[in-house]
């Protein structure tokens, strides 16, 4: 894998249901993979950022898994909720660059 | 309040005329990059500072110039713009420059149309 990748590019999911995405990535000069939450009309805000391979971070309902070996990241919302809404936007940082895959569109129906 | 922040935040300007994008961070954070998006490309990276006087071209440059006097500010500058550098763009600021481990910081964004 030469870029990062997220999948699906867009996920409708009912109001309380549960939801996953993949983020892959190189796994060679690895340093950290990054979730972002992009809201619209807003700027991209940092939900976690992990290092080691087995990482696994949590931040209310949402967490996320790293397998740095194989190359690739999960991100979990438990119970989505309206305002869970938003693009996620991973990334993965080698020793200079920050490199973004191009988004998971969520959008919860009421 | 720690923050990134970019000037202007809209502008629409005419092929050819130069003009700057000011970023400035409070956080005295070192690395700093800039950004583009556009749709169902996600955020490129067009140039980026590993501290003062240092920077380095990102995935996409071309028509773009940056400069990195002083840690805090961090402006892009398009010499002479043109249709397709229409877009939104976004500074964005970490602590950590060297295994950048640390999150991005992003500003507000500045949309930007070039006609």
């Amino acid at each position: 894998i030469l870029n990062v990748e997220q999948s699906p590019q867009s996920l409708h999911v009912q109001e309380g249901d549960s939801t996953n995405f993949t983020c892959s990535f190189p796994s060679s000069n690895f340093y950290a993979l990054h979730w972002y939450r992009w809201e619209t009309a807003k700027s991209p805000e940092a939900l976690f950022v992990m290092t080691l391979n087995g990482d696994e971070k949590k931040k209310g309902r949402i967490s996320a898994t790293l397998n740095t070996k194989e190359g690739y990241s999960y991100l979990y919302i438990k119970g989505s909720q309206p305002e869970d809404s938003a693009t996620y936007l991973c990334a993965s940082s080698s020793a200079s660059k920050i490199i973004f895959g191009s988004g998971t569109r969520l959008s919860i129906r009421p | 309040e720690a923050q990134v922040t970019q000037n202007p935040r809209y502008l629409i300007t005419v092929t050819g005329k130069k003009l700057t994008v000011t970023c400035s961070q409070n956080m005295n954070h070192e690395y700093m990059s800039w950004y583009r998006q556009d749709p169902g490309l996600g955020l490129r990276q067009i140039y980026y500072s590993m501290n003062v006087e240092v920077t380095d071209k990102g995935d996409v440059p071309e028509g773009y110039k940056v400069s990195r006097k002083e840690k805090r500010n961090f402006p892009l500058i398009l010499e002479s713009p043109s249709p397709n550098q229409t877009s939104l763009y976004f500074c964005a600021s970490s602590l950590d420059s060297g295994s950048l481990g640390g999150e991005l910081f992003f500003g507000e964004g500045s949309r930007l149309t070039v006609l």
